[in-house]
């Protein structure tokens, strides 16, 4: 059981790049979610999905864009990568209403 | 729009210290509250979900209160250790679907 897993750990992006973070977890979670979190800014959702087929935007949604095609799948896909898209980026999974686990998340640099 | 506030931002404790980490929502129709533990350069590990049917919640030297006619949660350490030393969060979703508004956290050091 490896719970929740994100791909890759580091990555370096130039501006107007495109990317895919991957997330999936094994726990047949139906809800899976994106944050980021930024120093002095906390934690803040980017996107949701309460099963697959469904998405819905959080917080911080322009820029990213979500797919669900399967229980254990959710990536990130960045449009066109921008410097304010520097983030440490973490997928969360859970059955709806109860523990959240999350992945190790993603260190994303924009230059 | 809820608002979740942690404080203070750091703490720091000699080791062996019984000590309380506050955290305080603005919306009160809460359908649970979760803490969890971070790392320096680490994911978010899950401590205690508190249901918002509970009023306490305990794993080992953690105890977790909920109350939620004052807003208020608090995160009580025993005996801290300096392995305890992390950020803590708490979390409370938007209704029951499970999206989290977070708190700052709390910086916590525990010296040796």
């Amino acid at each position: 059981n490896a719970g929740v897993t994100q791909t890759p750990k580091f990555q370096v992006l130039k501006t107007g790049q495109s990317m895919t973070l991957q997330c999936a977890q094994d726990m047949n979670h139906e809800y899976m979610s994106w944050y980021r979190q930024d120093p002095g800014m906390g934690l803040r959702l980017i996107h949701y999905s309460v099963g697959a087929g469904i998405t819905d935007q959080g917080e911080v949604p322009n820029g990213y864009n979500v797919s669900r095609s399967t229980t254990e799948d959710f990536p990130l896909r960045l449009l066109s990568a921008a410097p304010s898209q520097t983030s440490v980026y973490f997928c969360a999974s859970s059955s709806v209403g109860d523990t959240q686990y999350f992945g190790p998340g993603t260190r994303l640099t924009v230059l | 729009k809820q608002e979740v506030t942690q404080i203070p931002a750091a703490l720091s404790v000699p080791e062996g210290e019984n000590l309380v980490l506050n955290c305080s929502f603005t919306d009160s129709a809460i359908y649970n509250l979760q803490w969890f533990r971070q790392d320096p350069g680490k994911g978010l590990t899950s401590l205690l979900l508190i249901q918002s049917s509970q009023r306490e919640q305990t794993s080992g030297r953690l105890n977790a209160s909920l109350d939620k006619s004052s807003g208020r949660s608090t995160l009580y350490i025993a005996a801290s250790q300096p392995g305890d030393s992390a950020t803590y969060l708490c979390a409370v979703p938007t209704g029951a679907n499970s999206k989290l508004t977070f708190g700052k956290g709390i910086t916590l050091s525990v010296r040796p």
